[in-house]
């Protein structure tokens, strides 16, 4: 059973720093990943999809790379704002099989 | 653009009520999915559907049903509400199982 982890569980950072948020996962045979924001009491918004032939994806100040082998990926958010606040999650797909979430990483930037 | 749209957003059930969580897309995506969020536990997945008239358990499915009549919607019944259905539901969409995924602003069901 895939099983997904996200280190570390929050996170508080002065504004502008760059941080790195940690995502593994057990099983290697992934088809993609996918890393996703939530504000609270709203929705998820997808931020960044790899495929597994891929080795990161880049988008603004946001950029995810995979390790597959290894069974990792990290996502790396350059020159934080208090507006990147949010719990941060990702999430493997196996083949056409749903979604496997890990349980998120909760970032506070200070102003 | 409309994405993926729940109804309602929020619901107060009584032990023992049914409802039906509504969820619709238009973006004539595939697979569609529900996963209820508790807190501090991560999305678990409770059924999903590759396409209309097709649908499968997911981690949670007990006291939960589903059916998919057509490509757009996929909605989610709840026949018995109990206290452990106290959650935040959340209807996704894709095109296929490998590509990205669309959520929902999700229902927030509380069950007393």
């Amino acid at each position: 059973k895939q099983e997904v982890t996200q280190i570390p569980a929050a996170l508080s950072v002065p504004e502008g720093e760059n941080l790195v948020l940690n995502c593994s996962f057990t099983d290697s045979a992934i088809y993609n990943l996918q890393w996703f924001r939530q504000d609270p009491g709203k929705g998820l918004t997808s931020l960044l999809l790899i495929q597994s032939s891929q080795r990161e994806q880049t988008s603004g100040r946001l950029n995810a790379s995979l390790d597959k082998s290894s069974g990792r990926s990290t996502l790396y958010i350059a020159a934080s704002q208090p507006g990147d606040s949010a719990t941060y999650l990702c999430a493997v797909s196996k083949g056409n099989t749903p979604l496997v979430f890990g349980k998120g990483t909760r970032l506070s930037v200070i102003a | 653009n409309a994405g993926v749209t729940q109804t309602p957003k929020f619901r107060i059930l009584k032990i023992g009520q049914s409802m039906t969580l509504q969820c619709t897309q238009d973006m004539n995506h595939n697979y569609m999915y529900w996963y209820r969020q508790d807190p501090g536990m991560g999305l678990k997945l409770i059924y999903y559907s590759v396409g209309a008239g097709i649908t499968d358990k997911g981690e949670v499915p007990n006291g939960y049903n589903v059916s998919r009549s057509t490509t757009e919607d996929f909605p989610l019944r709840l026949e018995l509400a109990a206290p452990s259905q106290t959650s935040v539901y959340f209807c996704a969409s894709s095109y296929e199982g490998n590509t990205e995924a669309f959520f929902g602003q999700g229902t927030r069901l509380t069950v007393v």
